[in-house]
């Protein structure tokens, strides 16, 4: 079992719908980055968040230390929103840079 | 300046050939990263330089070396590379270490014949 699990794989939306991503973890993290990755390669990091909830337009990203869930919403979807989601955690105590990657989340938004 | 610059986007080498991947930003911060990324697979951590240290993951082939010349700087000398080592790199930074947002590069995109 990963360390760190996403869910769906793969997820398929209307736009304008409202998409939820979730990841969650078993090991002890100091932070848990949110990232997307459009094909072509780049990677644009999200949120980086330690407790809590985060927004940026249209994205929320929240955290629940405790149940050590996060899920990564997206409001009013769009086709430009399709990539792969990525969330990374920070293993407390682990080395520097080192992020526990899950397997990432492919969204496609059809207009 | 909010970018980490790669170059170049994409490489094909043979085998036998030395060539080097260069990873720059100019945001003042003190861990840069090398990743590894095959298709449909998250990326795998290759190096840190952080605070003029470089830590390197061991499972790592020697056929791969960094080098940093300076603090906006962090090189990747590819040398006697096989097919399976054929990936997205991607370079990255961040202001302080993993607990800070982190900037990706737009990586390259390397081919192994």
């Amino acid at each position: 079992k990963n360390e760190v699990e996403q869910s769906p794989q793969n997820l398929t939306a209307q736009e304008g719908e409202f998409i939820t991503i979730n990841c969650s973890y078993s090991v002890g993290i100091s932070a848990l980055h949110w990232l997307q990755q459009h094909p072509g390669g780049g990677i644009v990091s999200l949120f980086m968040l330690s407790s809590g909830k985060k927004k940026h337009g249209r994205l929320i990203a929240t955290i629940n230390i405790q149940e050590k869930h996060s899920s990564l919403h997206i409001t009013a979807s769009h086709p430009r929103d399709s990539a792969v989601y990525i969330c990374a955690a920070v293993n407390y105590g682990g080395s520097q840079g080192n992020l526990i990657f899950g397997k990432g989340t492919k969204l496609s938004v059809k207009p | 300046d909010t970018e980490v610059t790669q170059t170049p986007k994409h490489l094909v080498m043979g085998m036998t050939n030395k060539k080097s991947l260069k990873c720059e930003q100019h945001m003042g911060h003190r861990a840069m990263y090398w990743y590894k990324q095959k298709a449909k697979k998250p990326p795998e951590l290759m190096f840190v330089y952080s605070y003029e240290k470089l830590s390197i993951n061991e499972s790592v082939p020697s056929r791969f070396s960094p080098e940093c010349p300076n603090s906006s700087l962090l090189n990747l000398h590819l040398h006697a590379l096989q097919p399976e080592d054929s990936a997205l790199y991607l370079c990255a930074s961040s202001l302080l270490g993993a607990v800070e947002k982190l900037f990706f590069g737009s990586g390259t995109q390397l081919s192994v014949l």
